[in-house]
């Protein structure tokens, strides 16, 4: 039972290239969410899609976009990164918006 | 003023004692209450829930949740090295979004 996984692990992109975050959860959850964790700032939500189908706009959305492909997976888009984007992005998962999240292992990524 | 808030610590306690870590936040319709534990360089991970007023006990974690005063808290009875890492306080609010708290570093020393 992998639980929730994110690939890549690390990446580093230079200023204006794009890439896409990968997430995917096999416990059948509902809800999917997309982290950032900087220093000093604790996890901040980017964007949450509450049911396929659906995605929403979380605290820090600028920057990004998402699709929720199906069911099991959620990716995150940055189109034109920027060095205020480097981070540690973490997926997670839940089965509705009162139970617990679980997380993936997170993506440390560095824009220079 | 953040939405939830904790103190960042470091909080250090000896090997052995009560760890007491807090957790104010603002919206009052909030339901759901969580405490997460972070390791350096790894993922949160869950270590209690808590839905009603009063306590709940779980091994040597104890979450206290007073929705009157709005804040929650979790104690760790005797306090082990391993225990030294970041209490994360979430909090689901009315918007459908768990917002997290900036964390307390906890730091148990032998």
């Amino acid at each position: 039972n992998a639980g929730v996984t994110q690939t890549p692990k690390f990446q580093v992109l230079k200023t204006g290239q794009s890439m896409t975050l990968q997430c995917a959860q096999d416990m059948n959850h509902n809800s999917m969410y997309w982290y950032r964790q900087d220093p000093g700032m604790g996890l901040r939500l980017i964007y949450y899609s509450a049911s396929e189908g659906t995605t929403d706009k979380g605290e820090v959305p600028n920057g990004y976009n998402v699709s929720r492909l199906n069911k099991r997976e959620f990716s995150l888009r940055l189109e034109s990164a920027a060095p205020s984007q480097t981070s540690v992005y973490f997926c997670a998962s839940n089965l509705d918006r009162d139970s617990p999240l679980h997380f993936g292992n997170g993506t440390r990524l560095t824009v220079t | 003023q953040k939405e939830v808030e904790q103190n960042s610590g470091p909080l250090s306690v000896p090997e052995g004692a009560i760890a007491s870590l807090n957790c104010t936040y603002s919206d009052r319709g909030s339901q759901s209450f969580f405490w997460y534990r972070q390791y350096s360089g790894k993922s949160p991970e869950l270590i209690m829930f808590i839905y009603s007023n009063g306590d709940k006990e779980d091994g040597r974690f104890t979450a206290q949740l007073n929705k009157a005063s709005q804040y929650v808290s979790l104690l760790i009875r005797d306090s082990q090295p391993s225990d030294s890492a970041t209490y994360l306080c979430a909090v689901n609010n009315a918007g459908n979004m768990l917002t997290f708290g900036g964390g307390t570093r906890l730091m148990v020393k032998p």
